[in-house]
C-alpha cells in the first residue's frame, strides 16, 4: 500500500518551460488537492478535486492547471514557469469523511 | 477566508521536557487536524480533532470550538519529535484544509 505517490520528486526548469506533476493514490480516496510551500509558511492550497473529472481553484491557482481524469490520479501543470513557482509541491488526498489526510512526499521544484 | 494562528513560531527544548503547541483560528471549524512535519519535509497526520480531546502515546489534544483554540501537548520531548507542527482546519463543505504557519520545534539531546 504506497498512499500517496508524487512524481517527480525534484526538478529544475527555465523560466517559460512547461512540465506537469504528478499525484497517485491508492486509497480510493474521493478527494485529492495540491499545496505549495515556501520557507516560512504554510501549505497553501493550489487546486483541489472532489471527484473523477472535478476540479476547483484554491487560494493561490494562478498559472496553475489541473486535471483529475482518473479517481487515481491528479495532475497539476504549469504552462510557462516562472521563478515564483518555485516551491515544495504536495499532493494529498482524503475520504469523503475527511478524517485523516494523506499528504506525498513532496516535489521540490526550482525554476531558474 | 479563515485565518489560522499558531505560535509560539519557534521552540527550542531539552530531551524530556514538556511543550504545549496553541492555534488560534478565527471562524468556526468543523475539521481541525494537527500534523508534524519532520526534518526530511514528510507530513504525518497526528490528530484529527475538531472539538474534545484525544490521546496518543506521547501526545495530547484540546480543542476548545467555542473559543476557537487547541492546544497540542507533547510530554517528555525525544529528538524525534523535532520538526515543524502544523494545524490545518476547514469551515466545511469540499475545500481543503487551511493551514497555518507552523511551530518549528527543535529538541536537543
Amino acid at each position: 500500500n504506497a498512499g500517496v505517490t508524487q512524481t517527480p520528486k525534484f526538478r529544475v526548469l527555465k523560466t517559460g518551460q512547461s512540465m506537469t506533476l504528478l499525484c497517485a493514490q491508492d486509497m480510493n480516496h474521493e478527494y485529492m488537492y495540491w499545496y505549495r510551500q515556501d520557507p516560512g509558511m504554510g501549505l497553501r492550497l493550489i487546486h483541489y478535486s472532489v471527484g473523477e473529472g472535478t476540479t476547483a481553484k484554491g487560494e493561490v491557482p494562478d498559472g496553475y492547471n489541473v486535471s483529475r481524469l482518473k479517481k487515481q490520479n491528479f495532475l497539476l501543470g504549469l504552462e510557462s514557469a516562472a521563478p515564483s513557482q518555485t516551491s515544495v509541491y504536495f499532493c494529498a488526498s482524503s475520504s469523503l469523511d475527511r478524517y485523516g489526510y494523506t499528504f506525498g512526499s513532496g516535489t521540490r521544484l526550482t525554476v531558474v | 477566508g479563515i485565518q489560522v494562528e499558531q505560535s509560539p513560531p519557534d521552540l527550542i527544548l531539552q530531551e524530556g521536557a514538556n511543550s504545549t503547541l496553541r492555534c488560534n483560528f478565527s471562524d468556526s471549524v468543523n475539521n481541525l487536524q494537527w500534523f508534524h512535519q519532520n526534518p526530511w519535509g514528510q507530513l504525518i497526520n497526528l490528530f484529527y480533532i475538531p472539538s474534545g480531546t484525544k490521546q496518543n502515546g506521547r501526545l495530547s489534544a484540546t480543542t476548545v470550538a467555542t473559543e476557537r483554540y487547541s492546544l497540542l501537548y507533547i510530554s517528555s520531548s525525544q529528538t524525534t519529535d523535532s520538526g515543524v507542527y502544523f494545524c490545518a482546519v476547514t469551515r466545511g463543505g469540499a475545500d481543503g484544509l487551511t493551514f497555518g504557519k507552523g511551530t518549528h520545534l527543535i529538541i536537543q539531546p
